[in-house]
């Protein structure tokens, strides 16, 4: 069965400062991946999405994240953070239906 | 283009009573689903939709809990009678092309919160 895991419920950050959300998963085959955000009073909003090809995926807002498989993670990077990013995040796998991994949130400090 | 919207943002109910969510997804997606995350959970598949036909209800917790699409449009999920249990936020989301699901981006309306007391 597919399952994602979020190993950081919540992370501070300084405004400026590097950001890396951490995302494991497990599937069997070829996992189809993604990040969604999830800001105050807002639905979950897609950041990027892994297919195949590159494995390092540009998304929108600046963010990018790394496929590894070898590894089975698909981390998430920022490397110059805005308040603005102070949300939720979500990793998650697809097999047409999403699962999620528990989501980290991110604080961010003037 | 609209977005998928979900009504009503939030629901206070009484155990027992039923409640009654919308969802209107994006124009033209033939795929929607229901995901709920209840507090301090993982967001959680309920069902999936493919036009007016349920596809996957797997994930719905139990009978009392029941999604209808009406003509392959909007799509209601009724709890009744509903339980403190089913407190939690109920996404919405849809998406387009029913011949590749696995790849296709869901896009989520903004939740509707259920509370029950």
């Amino acid at each position: 069965a597919q399952s994602v895991t979020q190993p950081d419920i919540h992370i501070t950050v300084s405004e400026g400062a590097s950001l890396e959300l951490r995302c494991n998963y497990s599937y069997g085959a070829t996992p189809y991946l993604f990040w969604y955000v999830q800001s105050p009073g807002q639905g979950l909003q897609l950041l990027l999405k892994y297919f195949s090809g590159d494995t390092l995926v540009q998304g929108i807002k600046g963010f990018e994240a790394e496929f590894k498989r070898s590894q089975s993670s698909f981390n998430l990077r920022k490397p110059s953070v805005h308040w603005s990013d102070a949300a939720e995040y979500f990793c998650a796998v697809a097999d047409y239906k999403l699962s999620f991994g528990a989501g980290t949130t991110v604080t961010v400090r003037a | 283009e609209a977005g998928v919207t979900q009504f009503p943002s939030h629901s206070v109910i009484e155990k027992g009573q039923t409640v009654t969510l919308r969802c209107d997804p994006i124009s033209g997606h033939d795929n929607l689903y229901w995901y709920r995350r209840v507090m301090g959970k993982e967001i959680k598949f309920l069902l999936h939709f493919v036009k007016e036909s349920k596809q996957d209800e797997s994930g719905m917790p139990n009978n009392r809990f029941l999604a209808e699409r009406t003509g392959g449009t909007y799509s209601t999920l009724k709890v009744q009678p509903a339980e403190l249990e089913d407190s939690g936020v109920y996404f919405c989301a849809s998406s387009q092309d029913v011949t590749r699901p696995r790849a296709e981006t869901q896009y989520f309306g903004p939740g509707t919160r259920l509370l029950v007391l």
